[in-house]
């Protein structure tokens, strides 16, 4: 069974340019996360789905971000537009419906890099 | 609000040699869940382990042992017998049931373990 993927694994952009994650989680989940890293802190929730709606985007920082899960299977999150301290590495989880809360399976991360 | 520190950036041992990674939280609900997560060099997160705050029962799965103290706020992870393999990243977290999203977790800032042959 395939793991969580994400794409792009890393991304180099100059600062007010656009960038767009995917994530695909694992098929049937219909929990689907996104958190962040930034520079080596701890990690930070973004914002939570439940099928295609958002259950959650409080952790999301301002609204130059921008999640969608359209049909409730991939998600993306576009970014536009970047700045310096959007850097960091973008991790999507999932996990089923009726899974054990905090037991999610990660993804291996977007690295994201603004210049 | 709910803060998790792991006082321990980093943690250099030699293969056979036990290591104890520290866990310390912070929140007022009564009713939470701690994790443990480990992110080897390949990037993704992995569960190792969920433990509800009713529960303050000592856990062991092989080599890895959990030593939640509610007395204290921590929830300690100690690897007995290191190995080269257990080299990576491992994260402490939190939940509480007052938060909105099931799964929305609150991490440490990681503790980078460097198992040397």
């Amino acid at each position: 069974e395939a793991g969580v993927t994400q794409f792009p694994s890393h991304s180099v952009i100059e600062k007010g340019q656009t960038v767009t994650l995917r994530c695909d989680p694992i098929s049937g989940h219909d929990n689907l996360y996104w958190y962040r890293r930034v520079m080596g802190k701890e990690i930070k929730f973004l914002l939570h789905f439940v099928k295609e709606s958002k259950q959650d985007e409080s952790g999301m920082p301002n609204n130059r971000f921008l999640a969608e899960r359209t049909g409730g299977t991939y998600s993306t999150l576009k970014v536009q537009p970047a700045e310096l301290e959007d850097s960091g590495v973008y991790f999507c989880a999932s996990s089923q419906a009726s899974a054990q809360t905090g037991e999610l399976f990660f993804g291996e991360g977007s690295r994201l890099t603004v210049l | 609000a709910q803060k998790v520190t792991q006082a321990q950036t980093e943690i250099s041992v030699v293969e056979k040699e036990d290591v104890t990674l520290d866990c310390v939280y912070e929140t007022r609900d009564t009713t939470y869940y701690l994790f443990w997560y480990k992110q080897p060099p390949s990037g993704e997160l992995v569960f190792l382990i969920r433990r509800n705050s009713f529960d303050e029962q000592n856990e062991i799965s092989g080599r890895y042992s959990w030593n939640f103290q509610k007395s204290t706020s921590s929830f300690n992870f100690t690897i007995t017998a290191s190995q080269v393999v257990d080299s990576a990243v491992y994260f402490c977290a939190l939940n509480t049931d007052e938060e909105t999203s099931g799964s929305r977790l609150t991490f440490g800032e990681g503790t980078q373990l460097t198992v040397n042959p």
